[in-house]
């Protein structure tokens, strides 16, 4: 199936700096990825779309000026945590659908947020 | 409007014994039904998909599940449980502009533990 790889796996931050989450498609094109966040024990929370050349659509609820998110090209989209505070620890998980509406989604393995 | 409920929040089998995950949905039109599998800071691996095609779906590593419409229910189901088998699983319905902007609805996830 196709692949989806996130970067960095783990990451340990101080309070009030930034941090930034790579989403990468390894063998396909994807023009839309998707955020998602979980909390310890819970299922998978959608933070936003990512479009490619565009703006993210964010869901409500998600502050779009703590989580930047940019789809510069059709293989990478990137998740920036500003200012980050413990709250913001977490598990951040991207995902991307291979061309058309086939419902499948690949998962990346996601990126264990720690934030001091 | 579709959603997904998972009866069991945790189960527990003995080793070599079979495994029975329930999941109920419920949507609007013809859905795609997923199970996925999440190991503890991974990201979500697919087990099997149901896309209107045969109703009873064999996946990976052993699991199979059976889509039955008249119960709207997308139980997964495996003969014999392994060690490796214990993992967070999470069953998923997918429709073309149903749930979030992914079109997808997650269930809150059936914790598997397995006894030597």
């Amino acid at each position: 199936g196709a692949v989806v790889s996130q970067h960095p796996s783990w990451v340990i931050c101080k309070s009030g700096t930034s941090v930034k989450i790579e989403c990468r498609s390894l063998d396909f094109q994807a023009t839309t990825m998707f955020w998602y966040r979980q909390f310890p024990k819970q299922s998978l929370m959608l933070m936003a779309t990512s479009n490619e050349g565009s703006k993210a659509t964010y869901e409500q609820g998600v502050e779009k000026d703590k989580f930047l998110i940019n789809h510069a090209s059709l293989t990478l989209s990137t998740l920036t945590v500003t200012s980050a505070h413990p709250e913001d620890s977490s598990f951040y998980i991207c995902s991307a659908r291979t061309s058309g509406w086939s419902g499948e989604l690949f998962f990346g393995e996601g990126s264990r947020l720690t934030v001091l | 409007a579709q959603s997904v409920t998972q009866l069991d929040s945790h189960v527990s089998v003995s080793e070599g014994t079979p495994v029975l995950l329930r999941c109920n949905y419920s949507s609007s039109y013809s859905p795609s039904l997923f199970w996925y599998v999440q190991h503890p800071n991974k990201g979500l691996q697919l087990l099997l998909k149901y896309t209107s095609a045969a109703t009873l779906v064999k996946g990976i590593n052993g699991f199979e599940a059976e889509f039955k419409k008249s119960e709207t229910s997308f139980h997964l189901t495996k003969p014999s449980a392994h060690m490796s088998d214990a993992a967070e699983y999470f069953c998923v319905v997918s429709e073309e502009g149903g749930g979030g902007a992914d079109g997808l609805t997650f269930g809150k996830g059936t914790h598997l533990i397995i006894q030597p």
